[in-house]
């Protein structure tokens, strides 16, 4: 079944660990974004990707990093946890960043930082 | 700033119609979207609006007025399968998504 799918699901994570949230999408969309939810917030956009190899910043990038090797992947890393960083994070694709593509999301990961 | 308002919360009946409001003031516009997420899941795709006027789609349908930078979602013919969040998004100058905190809707037998 295409689609897009985050791994884990869910995780406990000691503060100061690094940690790479894992997103992967067959539907060969050219864009690609990270959002964090957050209860009574909106969903914020922490990263996202045009196309492969390229990146950029959203609302609220401190403490994270993506990458964009190739179309289908786009790890989302916390190099150094904090408590601050439990949240929802979503990844989400689109066939372009332009104006009417709809977006996709993958089903959450759901991270602790203790 | 830039920034969306929905009711945080809404209650209605099954079988009734309700109307979900947003308004919003973001640097630029290229079209709004309405989501819905139920508890614990993924947002899923409701309706786009780029233009002015009515946008119907089965028990659903979308309002935008650009000029009053408001927007409703109304939900015909409620179902409790309806109970969720529904999540209104506007895209700014760079392409970039603006979302709401989300209204939740709950729907009484």
């Amino acid at each position: 079944i295409a689609g897009i799918t985050q791994a884990p699901t869910s995780q406990i994570l000691a503060a100061g660990r690094r940690m790479t949230l894992r997103c992967t999408q067959d539907m060969r969309h050219n864009a690609m974004y990270w959002y964090r939810q957050d209860l009574g917030l909106g969903l914020r956009l922490i990263h996202y990707s045009n196309t492969a190899g390229t990146t950029g910043k959203g609302e609220v990038p401190d403490g994270y990093s993506v990458s964009r090797a190739n179309t289908d992947d786009f790890p989302l890393t916390l190099a150094s946890a904090v408590p601050s960083q439990t949240s929802v994070y979503f990844c989400a694709s689109s066939e372009q960043g332009g104006e009417d593509t709809e977006a996709f999301f993958g089903q959450g990961t759901r991270l602790t930082v203790v | 700033g830039q920034n969306i308002d929905q009711p945080t919360e809404m209650t209605a009946t099954e079988g009734a119609i309700v109307q979900i409001n947003c308004t919003y003031q973001t640097s630029g516009f290229n079209g709004l979207f309405w989501y819905q997420q139920h508890a614990g899941e993924a947002p899923t795709f409701l309706s786009y609006n780029v233009l002015d006027g009515l946008e119907e789609k089965g028990r659903f349908s979308s309002f935008l007025s650009r000029s009053k930078g408001y927007s409703y979602l109304l939900l015909k013919e409620l179902q409790m399968k309806d109970s969720a969040s529904y999540l209104c998004a506007v895209k700014n100058s760079n392409y970039q998504l603006i979302w709401g905190a989300g209204t939740k809707l709950i729907i009484k037998p």
